[in-house]
């Protein structure tokens, strides 16, 4: 039973435009959320985090949103650019899970 | 120098064969795991050692059985394979098993897909 969900499994983009990407999860238990990324023959890289504590986090091009009551998150990258053209995972997690929760990814593609 | 290594990188091999998978990190992590990449692209999460301790162990076929002779290695070894098995491996580590906090994520290593004929 996936708890995780990345509905849209793939996303193409102009480069410079914005990239946003979703994810919904069903455990209410989850506070703590992770976006990776992962490129080819490559294992996941870390990317940005969000606390539930927070509805927003900003790391330079890239902004994760929070809506706890929706239980969806998002990610936007602005502006795109063609080395962001990777896999990017939904994770989740809560005090004393002791582990991650994946989504199935979504795949970006950033044309040029 | 790679932080989080695992061997093989691709394996082929005929069902009913036992195999292994080594990893390897060398960041002075004390939590290993082993998540699964299936056909679906789901990351699911199978074993995690800390301080080589048993402490996570999803529902996972008695056929894998995972073994950390000390806190920098996680080797999977799996019995008797089947075509189900063929999927991508990925090996990680964190500083410790809490999880909660930007400052402690998963290191993965680049994966091991195993395919079963």
């Amino acid at each position: 039973d996936q708890q995780v969900k990345q509905n849209s499994p793939s996303l193409s983009v102009q480069e410079g435009r914005i990239s946003i990407l979703n994810c919904d999860y069903t455990n209410s238990m989850f506070d703590y959320f992770l976006w990776y990324k992962k490129y080819p023959a490559e294992g996941p890289t870390f990317l940005i985090s969000i606390s539930s504590i927070k509805d927003k986090n900003e790391d330079g091009r890239f902004t994760v949103f929070l809506n706890k009551s929706a239980k969806h998150l998002s990610l936007h990258i602005v502006p795109s650019q063609p080395g962001d053209s990777a896999v990017y995972f939904c994770a989740a997690t809560f005090s004393n899970d002791y582990k991650l929760s994946f989504g199935a990814g979504t795949t970006v593609t950033v044309r040029a | 120098d790679t932080a989080v290594s695992q061997t093989p990188k691709y394996l082929v091999t005929q069902m009913g064969n036992d195999k292994s998978i080594k990893c390897e990190q060398n960041l002075g992590h004390d939590t290993m795991y082993w998540y699964k990449q299936d056909s679906k692209k789901f990351l699911k999460i199978m074993f995690s050692y800390n301080n080589k301790e048993l402490i996570i162990n999803e529902t996972v076929p008695n056929r894998f059985s995972p073994k950390s002779p000390d806190k920098a290695h996680l080797n999977l070894h799996i019995n008797s394979l089947e075509l189900g098995d063929s999927a991508v491996y990925f090996c990680a580590s964190s500083q410790d098993s809490s999880l909660y906090s930007g400052a402690n994520v998963l290191t993965f290593g680049a994966g091991s897909r195993l395919t079963v004929l």
